[in-house]
């Protein structure tokens, strides 16, 4: 099994611009997870599906950020417009069924200038 | 969900088994208290899930006494490969927000 798989690896972009980051989730997992990591606020939950339903939000800092996934086997983050704040890693989760342990992607590292 | 503390960082020696604790003193009866290592520049991994008493696999093992306010992840004979970032969650088995605090950056010196 190939894992969580990210695209693109590196993201470099200037302020204003949309940016979408993809995850291709593992075969046959139900859940998955969207992370942020900075060093000053460490990982943080934006947003997660369950069976390509999101069920929680809430972390999804603000309107400029959207999350989707249209079938089980891909989802897309969208920053729209992109500040240089948004600057972080970026990583993709799944799991075989909610509550199960989580399997990271390798990140996306994001650099809005 | 249930709040978690641990140390922010510890060092140790090589060969030498290290302890961190986590204190998670409003843990609920279905909640489950789970380990995550993360090196610099990858994603969290998963290392050992347990709900009591004691739960050992091939990389550590996890201690947690009978109140569960606490747990206490074991790894043995730490070498320089297992400086990382080690994270402590605790929720339940189903609808969990899989939500991670700052973690223990562990250095482990030669």
């Amino acid at each position: 099994d190939a894992g969580v798989i990210q695209s693109p690896r590196h993201e470099v972009t200037e302020m204003g611009q949309e940016v979408t980051l993809r995850c291709k989730p593992i075969s046959g997992h139900n859940s998955l997870f969207w992370y942020r990591q900075t060093m000053m606020r460490g990982l943080e939950l934006l947003i997660y599906f369950n069976n390509n339903v999101p069920i929680d939000d809430s972390g999804m800092p603000e309107d400029r950020f959207s999350a989707k996934m249209p079938n089980a086997s891909f989802s897309t983050l969208k920053i729209q417009p992109s500040e240089p704040r948004d600057s972080a890693v970026y990583f993709c989760a799944s799991s075989l069924i909610e509550g199960e342990k989580l399997f990271f992607g390798s990140g996306t590292q994001l650099s809005v200038l | 969900l249930a709040k978690t503390t641990q140390p922010i960082s510890m060092d140790s020696y090589e060969g030498q088994e290290v302890n961190i604790t986590c204190s998670h003193n409003n843990i609920a009866t279905n909640d489950y208290i789970t380990w995550y290592q993360q090196f610099p520049s990858q994603g969290p991994r998963f290392i050992i899930q347990g709900y009591k008493t004691k739960v050992t696999n091939e990389v550590a093992s996890l201690f947690i006494p009978a109140d569960r306010k606490s747990s206490t992840l074991s790894l043995p004979r730490v070498s320089l490969s297992d400086t990382a970032v080690y994270y402590c969650l605790v929720g339940p088995g189903y609808g969990q927000n899989f939500v991670f605090g700052p973690g223990t950056r562990l250095s482990v010196l030669p």
